[in-house]
Order: structure tokens, then C-alpha cells, then sequence
């Protein structure tokens, strides 16, 4: 089955300063990647998404790069703010529905 | 437009009770999939259903848990005879009709917390 791994575990930046998370995946069959934002208690959010025929997207202060050759994936958030504060997870997803996440990162902006 | 809704949302149940978690999907939606979520982990992937069918349960433990999500009303997560691991998060999520391999977002409901004494 697929595996999604996620670096790092913990991430901790000053406000302002950009964030960037990593992921790797192994079934060459996935083509969607979507990120969900996970505030403690609460439901996960989907943030932003990628498909594998686009290698990069953003919206305002977040944006993914997708490297369909080298399974790798990520999210960068620029000029991040206290409430970026939460954690991320990275998933994979093929033509089949079943999402798999990452183990997600611990990202905590420190104003 | 309501959002997923999952109910209850703190559920205590006793060791070797059962465990019964609603998941209402959003308008529209005709497919439903269940993860689970051990504190500090990350979501799990249980079972996918579409309306009268399971298309994939291969993350469901064999024993004592079943799905189902019936032509009416909410899709429900059974958890029979209970045991402490079985404490965690249960989310649901849904999302649109499936196209070929169009894969579509999931949207998730508040999920269920359930603690087993």
C-alpha cells in the first residue's frame, strides 16, 4: 500500500519567516495531494490541493511544488503568522479515493 | 449548505459495550469514508462506502467493527465489545461522485471522541 512520509516532526519559525515541509511518497499511482491544516481538537481542514499534471499552485501565502518523478511534495507558507500555528499533514491519494496522511508536522509560529 | 456532521461528538463507553458513531454527509455527497486518529498521530484510513455499499474496508480491523452506510440516513461506525484501544478519534469524511480516476477533496465532520473505561 502506499506510504507518505513527512519531515519534519516539529517546525518552529519566528513570525514572518517562511515554513517548508516535506513529503515523499511511494505508489507512483497516486495523483492527488492534498494538505490538511489540524488545529488541536479539531477537524482536519483542507488547506490546499495538487494534482499530479501541475507541478506547482499557490494560493496567497501557501503554495505546493509536486515532483512526480522523485515522489516528492511540498508545502511552503511564507510570512507566516501565530494562527499558521497547528499541525500539517501532507496525504496522497490515487484514482481509488483513499487519502493517506503523512504523520504529520507540529508547526508552532512564535511571535 | 451544512457541513459533515457526526454525532455524538464525546462518546464514553465501558469495556465490552458497543460503540455506534453517525456520519451525515455534506448535500450532495454520495460517498463516505471513515479514519481513525490516535492522540499525537495522524488520520488512518478505515473503510470507503458509497450508499448500500462498502468499496474498501482494508483499514478495518477484521473483528468487531463494521459500516455501513444505508440508502437512508446517516453512515454508522460499529464498534462491538469494546476494548481501551479502541480509544480515539473517529472522523468521517465525504466528498462528490466518483469520475473514473477524478479524484475529489474530502471534507471532514468534527469527528467523534471516544474513551473507553
Amino acid at each position: 500500500g502506499e506510504n507518505v512520509e513527512q519531515h519534519p516532526s516539529t517546525l518552529s519559525v519566528q513570525e514572518g519567516d517562511s515554513a517548508v515541509i516535506k513529503c515523499t511518497y511511494s505508489d507512483s499511482a497516486s495523483n492527488y495531494f492534498p494538505w490538511y491544516k489540524q488545529e488541536l481538537g479539531k477537524r482536519p481542514q483542507l488547506i490546499i490541493d495538487i494534482r499530479s499534471n501541475v507541478g506547482e499552485k499557490k494560493d496567497q501565502r501557501i503554495a505546493v511544488t509536486l515532483n512526480k518523478t522523485a515522489k516528492h511534495f511540498s508545502l511552503h507558507i511564507t510570512e507566516t503568522q501565530p494562527e499558521d500555528s497547528a499541525v500539517y499533514f501532507c496525504c496522497s491519494s490515487g484514482g481509488y479515493q483513499k487519502v493517506t496522511f503523512g504523520t504529520g508536522t507540529k508547526l508552532q509560529v512564535i511571535p | 449548505n451544512a457541513g459533515v456532521m457526526q454525532n455524538p461528538r464525546h462518546l464514553v463507553r465501558r469495556r465490552g459495550q458497543e460503540a455506534r458513531l453517525r456520519c451525515s454527509p455534506m448535500k450532495g455527497h454520495s460517498h463516505v469514508y471513515w479514519y481513525r486518529q490516535l492522540p499525537e498521530e495522524g488520520l488512518k484510513f478505515m473503510v470507503y462506502l458509497q450508499k448500500e455499499n462498502i468499496i474498501d474496508e482494508s483499514g478495518m480491523p477484521k473483528e468487531r467493527f463494521s459500516a455501513e452506510f444505508p440508502k437512508e440516513g446517516p453512515s454508522i461506525l460499529r464498534i462491538q465489545q469494546v476494548v481501551r484501544g479502541d480509544s480515539a478519534a473517529y472522523f468521517c469524511a465525504s466528498s462528490p461522485s466518483v469520475w473514473d480516476i477524478v479524484v475529489f477533496e474530502q471534507y471532514f465532520g468534527p469527528g467523534t471522541r471516544l474513551t473507553v473505561t
